[in-house]
């Protein structure tokens, strides 16, 4: 069974520019999440879908940051413009119920 | 507002003996807790869970622990080995959305 692809691996930015993260699910699981993961804290959710609709997004910076899952497989998540304190690995999961199986994560660098 | 919390950013330990990880929680409303493993450059990998409703689950060298009047939960493994070494995230949840400890690194000494 293929895991969670994320792409990119690595990003690097300036302030203010914009960025795109791109994820793909393991096939069949409905739930798909977004975390930012700044070093040395744990995983902050920052949106959550159920199939291709929102079920969390309250931690979602939604003045610069926006999410879609269109069709419910495949979501992007967008930073636009970036700050510096958008410095973090942005990790893609997906369950199908309970439990979360976790992709390798962007790691995105604003400077 | 952190609702899980992993008071030890580190621990080290020599192979052959326990490791033990700890982990608090504020919210009694939750009711699935789970343990991940992550490596650098990796995602967290999914390690052991327990629901609610037990008070151990075990998994090998692995088990979890939960004392929910404490709202504690802990992993053991025994016997430690150096590929553990990893940084531990311990998560809660309820309605399938899940808060995370800041992690403890573990260190496996051989």
């Amino acid at each position: 069974e293929a895991g969670v692809a994320q792409s990119p691996r690595y990003k690097i930015i300036e302030k203010r520019q914009s960025v795109a993260f791109w994820c793909n699910p393991i096939s069949g699981h409905a739930t798909l999440y977004w975390y930012q993961q700044i070093l040395g804290q744990g995983p902050k959710l920052l949106i959550q879908f159920q199939n291709n609709g929102v079920v969390d997004d309250s931690q979602l910076p939604k003045d610069r940051f926006s999410a879609e899952r269109l069709k419910g497989v495949d979501s992007t998540l967008k930073i636009q413009p970036a700050k510096l304190e958008d410095s973090a690995v942005y990790l893609c999961a997906s369950s199908p119920s309970g439990g979360q199986y976790f992709g390798p994560g962007t790691r995105l660098t604003v400077t | 507002d952190q609702q899980v919390k992993q008071n030890s950013p580190s621990l080290s330990v020599q192979e052959g003996r326990i490791s033990i990880l700890n982990c608090d929680y504020t919210n009694s409303m939750f009711d699935y807790f789970l343990w991940y493993k992550k490596y650098p450059a990796e995602g967290p990998t999914f390690l052991i869970s327990i629901s609610s409703i037990k008070d151990k689950n075990e998994d090998g060298r692995f088990t979890v622990f939960l004392n929910k009047s404490a709202k504690h939960l802990s992993l053991h493994i025994v016997p430690s080995q150096p590929g553990d070494s990893a940084v531990y995230f311990c998560a809660a949840s309820r309605f399938n959305k899940f808060y995370f400890g800041s992690g403890t690194k573990l260190n496996v000494k051989p």
